[in-house]
């Protein structure tokens, strides 16, 4: 079984709402020892981080989507989402949800976990 | 937002030979508090997912192939991999985790000649 895997609608028209949901399998997702977050890959190749939070903690987000953002954690269900507003052409890409570790230490870690990724496409 | 910036775009390598790819970040990604280097390199191959390589810039991680190695320190970074094989066609990214938000490079393609 996949530990990370997204689902959600694969094509949604412009200014309208994304929503994504990413599925953890295993046992770490109440543990604050992980954030919990969304890259995403427009056309192209270079990735973007969205957003990110841990478990009873604080939510962050990439003060360049900020306005549009938000992500929330279902944790009876093990899974967390991304809405992403008003979307234009410029939102199509790939989106994963991936996971990072966290220590009080050294903050946080790289990303060493991903789902499969989700196409969007925004079109009409 | 610190910028990662990688060179080449491209590069081509025979089988068997070495091949580099170097990553400057805008500012330094080296914490002397922690003693850490927040700096990582991602494989991806089409249609896959980013693999964690490297982390803590020069840190191999677990099954990953000694081919692959990684140094560097502050703001410029070198991924190596040292004989390389047909499997490692592929993308590769470098990623600062350092400040938020986190950044990546925009990839270098390895390609064999």
């Amino acid at each position: 079984q996949q530990p990370l895997r997204e689902s959600g609608p694969g094509l949604v028209r412009p200014s309208e709402t994304l929503s994504l949901t990413c599925s953890v399998s295993g046992e770490s997702f109440t543990s604050r020892d992980f954030y919990w977050g969304w890259v995403r890959q427009p056309l192209g190749r270079q990735f973007e981080w969205i957003g990110s939070f841990i478990y009873a903690g604080d939510t962050v987000y990439n003060p360049s989507l900020k306005s549009r953002v938000t992500i929330s954690a279902d944790t009876a269900n093990k899974r967390f989402s991304l809405r992403l507003r008003s979307v234009t052409a410029a939102d199509s890409g790939v989106y994963y949800c991936a996971r990072q570790k966290y220590s009080a230490r050294y903050s946080s870690y790289a990303f060493d976990v991903w789902g499969q990724g989700r196409v969007v496409t925004v079109s009409s | 937002d610190i910028v990662m910036t990688q060179s080449p775009d491209s590069v081509a390598v025979s089988l068997g030979e070495r091949a580099t790819i170097n990553c400057k970040s805008s500012e330094s990604v080296s914490d002397f508090h922690t003693d850490k280097t927040y700096l990582a390199w991602y494989q991806q191959k089409p249609l896959q997912p980013p693999r964690l390589l490297i982390s803590w810039a020069s840190i191999r991680e677990s099954g990953v192939s000694d081919r692959f190695s990684g140094s560097g320190f502050g703001t410029e970074f070198t991924l190596t991999i040292s004989s390389l094989q047909a499997e490692d066609v592929a993308l590769y990214y470098c990623h600062q985790h350092y400040t938020t938000p986190p950044t990546f490079g925009q990839g270098t393609r390895v390609e064999i000649k």
